[in-house]
């Protein structure tokens, strides 16, 4: 079946660390989105993709990075700069920038 | 600027009794709009979307919603709540086509009891 695969599940990272968070997609989308969740927040925009080899900063980039190499992949990047990293992370994708988008099932990152 | 305010943190339904949630938007334009689902540690599911063909919108689960530009709503009801309904809710305005990026409300948890 197609879909959008996130890993891991769950994460941890220990304070000044590094740590990726994987999204891979078999759906053929050219536009790729991260969002952050928090606690009885609604999802907020990390950074998105439109193409390949291209990306912009979305609301809250700050501490992150992204890479876009190839179509169905863009893992995000949790850098030691961002100082509040626990959240739940969901990775989108669409068609067409008018297109709903479609969720993996997110990873969840805690703090050691 | 788009944004938009789901009314209700919380609501509590018993099953087999109607539910509605509610969402205001504010668009200085015809807006698209969605309602998306999440069960615990789960990703978001598109229930429906407005996109500006008819006001009254029928999605996936028995769900509808009915946009009205009048009062800048596009509440979300179903008929009869089944248990399988509890799940967080997102109201959701799409700030532009060109990069498809969103403003997501609050959420709304749905309780349902037996």
């Amino acid at each position: 079946d197609g879909g959008i695969t996130q890993s891991p599940k769950y994460l941890f990272r220990k304070e000044g660390q590094n740590v990726t968070l994987s999204c891979e997609q078999n759906l053929n989308h050219d536009a790729m989105y991260w969002y952050r969740q928090d606690p009885g927040q609604g999802l907020r925009l990390i950074y998105y993709s439109q193409i390949v080899n291209d990306f912009q900063k979305g609301d809250i980039a700050e501490g992150y990075s992204v890479s876009r190499e190839k179509k169905e992949s863009f893992p995000l990047t949790v850098t030691s700069a961002q100082k509040n990293p626990t959240a739940f992370y969901l990775c989108a994708s669409s068609t067409q920038n008018n297109q709903p988008q479609h969720f993996g099932d997110g990873t969840r990152l805690s703090i050691l | 600027a788009q944004s938009v305010t789901q009314l209700d943190s919380h609501v509590s339904v018993s099953e087999g009794t109607p539910v509605l949630l509610r969402c205001n938007y504010s668009s200085s334009y015809s807006p698209s709009l969605f309602w998306y689902v999440q069960h615990p540690n789960k990703g978001l599911q598109l229930l429906l979307k407005y996109t500006s063909a008819a006001t009254l919108v029928k999605g996936i689960n028995g769900f509808e919603a009915e946009f009205k530009k009048s009062e800048t709503s596009f509440h979300l009801t179903k008929p009869s709540a089944h248990m399988s309904d509890a799940a967080e809710y997102f109201c959701v305005v799409r700030v532009s086509s060109n990069t498809g990026k969103l403003i997501f409300g609050q959420g709304t948890t749905l309780q349902v009891k037996p």
